[in-house]
């Protein structure tokens, strides 16, 4: 059964002040992990795929990257509007439907 | 930028009721999936489609669900006779050939 873990469950952080957050996963053959960030009462919005160990990605003050175990996910500098919740999800490769499965998520409050 | 749209935005209804949710994916996708996700819940799958047919399904998509594609447009979700523990919010996702999925704004579903 694939499995994801995110950590820390919540994380507070001062503008400016960088930090990562963990995504470990168990899966059998991974297809694809992916990044989504989540704002209250909306649906996940993408952000990253990353595909193979050793791939990183980035978009803004975002950084991606994956391991044979986990990801991470950086903050560079952090604003307010970086606040949301960061969920990972991966997809197996024996998998016909394509489904995703999600971890719990991350809550990232960047105070001012 | 297209997007994936969801209506109604929040579905009241009674314990034992029919309701439908209603999806529009993004027009040149050709996989859809419903998710939904309790309150301070990780998103969980429910069902992905493809070709007219489902493709893969998880053991939360008992015989009270169905999904339709009733025209080149929409994409639905049926649950026939509605429980209280149906109560959650459903994201309708669609893709193309590529693996991001992009999901709609979802609809709360409260079952009363």
């Amino acid at each position: 059964e694939d499995q994801v873990t995110q950590s820390p469950e919540a994380l507070r952080l001062q503008e400016g002040e960088s930090s990562s957050l963990n995504c470990s996963y168990t899966v059998s053959g991974l297809r694809g992990l992916f990044w989504y960030r989540q704002d209250p009462g909306k649906g996940p919005e993408f952000l990253f795929t990353l595909y193979s160990a050793g791939e990183e990605k980035e978009k803004e003050r975002l950084k991606a990257t994956l391991t044979k175990k986990e990801s991470f996910l950086h903050i560079t500098a952090p604003k307010p509007e970086d606040s949301a919740t960061y969920l990972c999800a991966v997809q197996a490769g024996n998998n016909a439907g394509n489904m995703l499965t999600f971890g719990g998520g991350t809550r990232l409050m960047v105070k001012p | 930028e297209p997007e994936v749209t969801q209506t109604p935005s929040h579905q009241v209804t009674q314990m034992g009721q029919e309701v439908i949710l209603r999806c529009v994916p993004i027009s040149n996708h050709l996989y859809f999936y419903w998710y939904r996700q309790i309150l301070g819940q990780k998103v969980e799958f429910l069902v992905s489609f493809y070709n007219n047919e489902i493709s893969e399904k998880s053991e939360i998509f008992d015989d009270q669900f169905s999904v339709e594609r009733p025209d080149g447009s929409n994409f639905t979700l049926k649950i026939r006779s509605t429980k209280l523990e149906d109560s959650a919010m459903y994201f309708c996702a669609s893709n193309d050939v590529y693996y991001e999925q992009y999901f709609g704004p979802g609809t709360r579903l409260t079952v009363t």
